[in-house]
Parts: structure tokens; C-alpha cells; sequence
């Protein structure tokens, strides 16, 4: 079965730091990529996605993503963490038509001033 | 725009007491999605719909059963509810990414607030 693994459930970093949150995928159709985010007690906002293209997409709150092919992984970057970017983080990818989502189980990203 | 609206935003249940969850959308969105949240497994499909008066099952449809009666809303049924349908609850929409010229952004979903359910 497909699937999408998130290796890190929980990531600590300093404020002003800079930060990777890891995604990869099982092998697939070209897949279409999504980062969400979920702040506590809140639902999922999407954070960016690749569909095509230039491999390293950007989105909201300063975060990009590159695309890898070969290794199957689209990692999510922040160069510089701010405390309101405490929250946990969803990689989810689209394989076949009809929208079925498959996320990841998430990381949930502290951050220590 | 309220966006993806649900109703209750908490709720909790004896075993075996039944509830439905309701989801509803003003975006004039085709596809809707019922999904649960449990810690270390992320968002799983529980049931879909593409259209109204259409309905599909997810990744773990046991226990559960919807409806789409109207465009904009989709309603999550639990008949007999169990501990093990203690999680999260998140509907989502999107608009149809088959049709004819879609845009990229329609296979964006778009998600509701949750709805928390404790079973005892």
C-alpha cells in the first residue's frame, strides 16, 4: 500500500534557527505534495504543494519545500523558526484521481526561545 | 465565506449511544471527505463523496456510515458507538479536479475546525 512516513515525531529547535521537517513517500505514479499545518485546537492549513515544475516550491509563513524525485522526499525548510511556528506538521500526498489524501502521522515542532 | 464549518465542536458518548456529525461547506465545492485524527497515525479517509446523493468508503469506513442529501453538506454517522471511535473528527471539501480545465488549486482540500468525540 502506498504510504508517507514522517521519521521525526517531535523536532526541538531554538528560536531563529533553522529548521527541516522530513517527508518520503512509497514509490508511486507522480504524486502530488502537500505540507499542511495544524496549530493546536485549530484544523489543517495548507502550508504549500508541488504538483509540477520547479522542484523547490514555496509557500505561506516564510516555508518552502524541495522535491526529490530519486529519493522520494519532499522535505519542508524554514531558514529562521519563530515561537508562533510551534504547531505539528503534516506531509500528505495525492497518488490517483478522486483527491485520496494519505498523510503522514505528523511531527510536532517545539520551540525553545 | 465561512468556509468548512462543523457542528458539534465536542461531544461525548456512551457505548453504544449513536450521533451524527455534521460538516457543511459555501464553496460550492463538488468533493467532501470525513477523516479521523489519532496520535502517531496523521489523518486517515474514513468515508468520501463526489457529488450529491454519492458517497465512498476510505481507508477505514467500519462503524461509520454517511450521507450527502445536499451539495454543501455531508453528515458522519455513528450508529453504535464504540471506545475505538474516540479520535478527532475533520471534514474537508475540494472542487472536482476532473472537470474539464480545472485548475491546479482544485486539488486543494480545504478543512474544518475538528470535531473532538470521546466515547466512555
Amino acid at each position: 500500500a502506498q504510504s508517507v512516513t514522517q521519521p521525526d515525531i517531535h523536532i526541538t529547535v531554538s528560536e531563529g534557527a533553522s529548521l527541516e521537517l522530513r517527508c518520503n513517500y512509497s514509490y508511486g505514479a507522480t504524486p502530488y505534495l502537500f505540507w499542511y499545518v495544524q496549530s493546536p485546537g485549530q484544523g489543517l492549513q495548507l502550508l504549500l504543494k508541488y504538483f509540477s515544475g520547479d522542484t523547490l516550491v514555496q509557500g505561506i509563513k516564510g516555508f518552502e519545500a524541495e522535491f526529490k524525485r530519486s529519493q522520494s522526499s519532499f522535505n519542508l525548510r524554514k531558514p529562521s523558526v519563530h515561537w508562533s511556528d510551534a504547531a505539528e506538521y503534516f506531509c500528505a500526498v495525492e497518488w490517483e484521481y478522486g483527491n485520496k489524501l494519505v498523510f503522514g502521522a505528523g511531527t510536532i515542532l517545539r520551540v525553545k526561545s | 465565506n465561512a468556509g468548512v464549518t462543523q457542528t458539534p465542536k465536542f461531544r461525548v458518548l456512551k457505548t453504544g449511544q449513536s450521533m451524527t456529525l455534521l460538516c457543511a461547506q459555501d464553496m460550492n465545492h463538488e468533493y467532501m471527505y470525513w477523516y479521523r485524527q489519532d496520535p502517531g497515525m496523521g489523518l486517515r479517509l474514513i468515508h468520501y463523496s463526489v457529488g450529491e446523493g454519492t458517497t465512498a468508503k476510505g481507508e477505514v469506513p467500519d462503524g461509520y456510515n454517511v450521507s450527502r442529501l445536499k451539495k454543501q453538506n455531508f453528515l458522519l454517522g455513528l450508529e453504535s458507538a464504540a471506545p475505538s471511535q474516540t479520535s478527532v473528527y475533520f471534514c474537508a471539501s475540494s472542487r472536482n479536479p476532473g472537470l474539464a480545465g480545472a485548475a491546479i488549486s482544485s486539488y486543494e482540500q480545504y478543512f474544518g475546525p475538528g470535531t473532538r468525540l470521546t466515547v466512555t
